[in-house]
């Protein structure tokens, strides 16, 4: 069946730093992927998207571009910033009904 | 514009004990969804609505039934809870066509002694 996997973590870096966490999925056909972010004590938020191959997603500086031959959906950002510090999960969607996620990596970011 | 609330917020239960969580959204989404979130399990799907009046299973089912008697609400209901069932709750959202994305609620924290 469809599924997702992401690095684990977690991930530390300090502010400014070069971020990437890594997904790579299993999926038939031509899935959306995504990724959702979770602050301390709250639910899930879409952070970015992407419904097709070479789409590259993006918001609040966050990119990730879906890349079918390598099956990945890689997210990055260029200098993290210590509000960053939450949970990332990457996700695809099955059939058009409910997302798949990854276990989620937790990522902290120090001054 | 609340979005998608949960209620209740926090709770604890014996073993054995019955309780229903309600979910409610207020963007008339057709779908509405059921998670539960434990560590290093990221989140995994409960049971699902696609409309009112009807659901179905996810991956972890047992132990848990749902209903979707109004389209705003999607009820997940536990008849005799294990400590097995201690988890963070999440409810979500999604409109039919279109857009894909799932709005999340804020979460319930269950925890069964």
């Amino acid at each position: 069946g469809d599924s997702v996997t992401q690095m684990e973590g977690p991930v530390t870096l300090s502010e400014e730093a070069f971020l990437t966490i890594n997904c790579t999925y299993t999926a038939t056909g031509y899935p959306s992927l995504f990724w959702y972010v979770q602050y301390p004590g709250e639910g899930l938020q879409l952070l970015l998207k992407a419904t097709k191959a070479d789409d590259k997603g993006s918001n609040k500086g966050f990119e990730a571009t879906y890349r079918k031959e390598t099956t990945s959906f890689h997210l990055e950002k260029g200098s993290v910033q210590v509000s960053d510090s939450a949970v990332y999960f990457c996700a695809t969607n099955q059939a058009g009904t409910a997302l798949i996620f990854g276990k989620g990596t937790t990522l902290s970011v120090s001054s | 514009n609340a979005g998608v609330t949960q209620t209740p917020k926090f709770r604890v239960l014996k073993t054995g004990q019955s309780m229903t969580l309600l979910c409610a959204q207020d963007m008339n989404h057709e779908y509405m969804y059921w998670y539960r979130q434990d560590p290093g399990m990221g989140l995994r799907l409960i049971h699902y609505s696609v409309g009112e009046g009807t659901t179905a299973k996810g991956e972890v089912p047992d132990g848990y039934n749902v209903s979707r008697l109004k389209k705003q609400n999607f009820l997940l209901g536990l008849e005799s809870a294990a400590p097995s069932q201690t988890s963070v709750y999440f409810c979500a959202s999604r409109d039919r066509g279109g857009t894909d994305t799932q709005y999340f609620g804020p979460g319930t924290r269950l925890t069964v002694l």
